[in-house]
This record gives C-alpha cells, sequence and structure tokens, in this order.
C-alpha cells in the first residue's frame, strides 16, 4: 500500500512564527502536492512537485513556499504564519501522468493531514 | 475553468438504507476522469471509485455505485446496504487525462444513524 505520512498531525504556532510541514512518500511517485482544506472550500491547491527541486504554484501559493530536496519528501513552509493561515494540511502523491501516454487512471494519495493553529 | 460542484453539504442515511450523493462539473474536455473520495473522521482521505469518461458503462465497486451521465455533465455516488462505517466527507474531484492536477468539489458530510 502506498504511504503518505505527514510528520506532524497537529501544531500550533505563534503569528510571525516560520512554520514547516513535512511530509513522506514510499512509493517513488514523481508527483507530490500540498492543499490546503477549508470547511465549504473543498481542498485547495497550494503547491505541486513533479520532480525534485521542480515545483509549480497551485491556486493559492501566497504565504507559502515549498522544498524538494529528495523525491520522496516535499515540505510546506510558512515563512510568516498568519491566523489566516490555521487550516487543515494535506499532503499527496500520485505516479507520472503522461499526455500522449497508455491510459493513465492512476490516483492520488494522501497523507492523514496537519491540522495548523496559527494564534 | 473547470469546475467541481456539490450542492449537498450535508447528508443523513439510515444503516442499511441507500443515499445517493450529488456531484456536477463543467468542462470543455473530453478526456477525463472522475472519481469520488472519502474521509472519515480524522483518517486518511481514500479513494471510493474512479469513473473514465470515455467509459459509457457506469463504474461499480461493491455497496458503491456512479451514475455518469456525460451530457449532462453529472456524476453522483449511489451508496448501498449504508453502513455506521460509511459516515465520512465525501469529496468529488475531476482530472483531465495527461495532467496532474485535481479540482475537487467542497465535499458532503454523510451522517449515518443506527
Amino acid at each position: 500500500d502506498v504511504k503518505v505520512t505527514q510528520s506532524s498531525r497537529y501544531l500550533v504556532k505563534r503569528t510571525g512564527e516560520k512554520v514547516f510541514l513535512e511530509c513522506v512518500q514510499d512509493m517513488d511517485h514523481e508527483n507530490m502536492f500540498w492543499y490546503r482544506q477549508d470547511p465549504g472550500l473543498g481542498l485547495r491547491l497550494i503547491y505541486f512537485s513533479y520532480d525534485v527541486k521542480m515545483k509549480e504554484k497551485g491556486d493559492i501559493p501566497e504565504g507559502y513556499s515549498v522544498s524538494r530536496e529528495k523525491k520522496e519528501r516535499f515540505s510546506l513552509i510558512l515563512e510568516s504564519a498568519s491566523t489566516n493561515q490555521t487550516s487543515m494540511y494535506l499532503c499527496a502523491s500520485s505516479p507520472q501522468s503522461l499526455p500522449l501516454g497508455p491510459e493513465d487512471g492512476n490516483t492520488i494519495y494522501f497523507g492523514e493531514g496537519s491540522w495548523l493553529t496559527v494564534v | 475553468a473547470q469546475t467541481v460542484t456539490q450542492s449537498q453539504p450535508e447528508m443523513s442515511v439510515q444503516e442499511a438504507e441507500t443515499v445517493t450523493l450529488s456531484c456536477t462539473y463543467d468542462t470543455s474536455e473530453s478526456d477525463y476522469y472522475l472519481f469520488w473520495y472519502k474521509q472519515p473522521p480524522s483518517r486518511q482521505m481514500i479513494l471510493v471509485i474512479r469513473q473514465e469518461a470515455y467509459k459509457q458503462q457506469n463504474a461499480t465497486e461493491n455497496r458503491f455505485s456512479v451514475n455518469f451521465q456525460k451530457a449532462a455533465k453529472s456524476f453522483s455516488l449511489k451508496i448501498s446496504d449504508s453502513q455506521l462505517g460509511d459516515a465520512a466527507m465525501y469529496f468529488c474531484a475531476y482530472r483531465r487525462r495527461g495532467t496532474y492536477k485535481y479540482i475537487f468539489g467542497t465535499g458532503t458530510r454523510l451522517k449515518v444513524l443506527a
């Protein structure tokens, strides 16, 4: 089974602190994602990485950065945490999608989530 | 831009009964996938069922089945013989084939009543 592990389930941080959320996957997936989940808004993509050291902005990248130094690890960084970043953060991974390849009905695998409260 | 809409924030069903969760989507693409994901309380989100747009036959996984209406852009999930363990948040999602980006709906919280 695919395992996506988020190192911290519950965190409480102060406004202005630098926050690191770590994620590790064990299936050699090329793609890794960070989502934010808020009630009534569903899942919103913060950042995406399709390879080591490669990243793309998602729909809500402001206030966040990411790091992918190794294939299995994808970190989300809040440079200066603010109260509006209180949320649940979901890490996910998936195999590579090839536009011209064979059927790529692969899916995305999620971690258990990290609940972040910024006070 | 593609969008996914789940118009039911919350649903309830009696144990052993059947419930249908609604999902509509908007896309101009013809080749895509649709998914239903389940997120139990404080637990990992997992895939329930997947549908390829080019397949006319509705996907089925045990007690879970979908009603895929491509022309109407509708993708509902039917849960038969509901069990207490089915209580969860359910998300509908879309992904265009060959791309990485998943578009998620806002979710439907399903309560199962004993």
